[in-house]
């Protein structure tokens, strides 16, 4: 069964403190894996799409890496604003539509 | 261009009764799918639409039905409501040939009393 942990649960850091969110997947052939924001109370806004292993992108100040078997979201010099959880999900290659898995979050709380 | 968009916003029910959720999808797009986001945790795949039939369904009860219209919007209808139904539902739209981004709306907070 596919399956995503994300690592820590929760994470505080200062203002201009960077730091690494994990996420760990196990999925039979991998499509696609997704990095998602989520506000309080608020649908999931769509950050990158990695697609295979070594794959890189940016925003800001965030930047997503893809190997094997994890994936990390980078956050530079983070301000307040960023404040909010971060949502890992992967898409298999089997499936014939579009079916993400989620893991349960990192809650991010950036302090001035 | 809107977004993707879902009604209403919050809900009250109580046990055993009935709701429906709904949810027009990103312009452009023709694929539906419904998540359930329990508090604190990741959003779960409830089914997804394409063509208006149920084309993908994840660990749900026969309880969870939908439904999508030739205007491509969706319906999420729950029967027999449980207090664990409580949750917010997340509507996501995507093109079907190109999957590399599924569009979330703001969500509809079903509580169940």
């Amino acid at each position: 069964e596919d399956q995503v942990t994300q690592s820590p649960e929760a994470l505080r850091l200062q203002e201009g403190e960077s730091s690494s969110l994990n996420c760990s997947y196990t999925v039979s052939g991998l499509r696609g894996l997704f990095w998602y924001r989520q506000d309080p109370g608020k649908g999931p806004e769509f950050l990158f799409t990695l697609y295979s292993a070594g794959e890189e992108k940016e925003k800001e100040r965030l930047k997503a890496t893809l190997t094997k078997k994890e994936s990390f979201l980078h956050i530079t010099a983070p301000k307040p604003e960023d404040s909010a959880t971060y949502l890992c999900a992967v898409q298999a290659m089997n499936t014939g539509f579009q079916k993400l898995v989620f893991g349960t979050g990192t809650r991010l709380l950036v302090s001035p | 261009d809107a977004g993707v968009t879902q009604s209403p916003t919050h809900l009250i029910k109580t046990r055993g009764q009935q709701v429906t959720l709904r949810c027009s999808p990103k312009s452009g797009h023709d694929t539906v799918s419904w998540y359930q986001q329990a508090l604190g945790q990741g959003p779960q795949f409830i089914f997804q639409y394409y063509e208006e039939e149920e084309r993908q369904r994840g660990n749900f009860p026969d309880r969870f039905s939908g439904h999508q219209f030739p205007n491509y919007s969706s319906e999420l209808n729950v029967n027999a409501l449980l207090l664990g139904d409580s949750a917010l539902y997340l509507c996501a739209s995507s093109f079907r040939l190109r999957d590399d981004e599924q569009f979330f709306g703001p969500g509809t907070r079903l509580t169940v009393l």
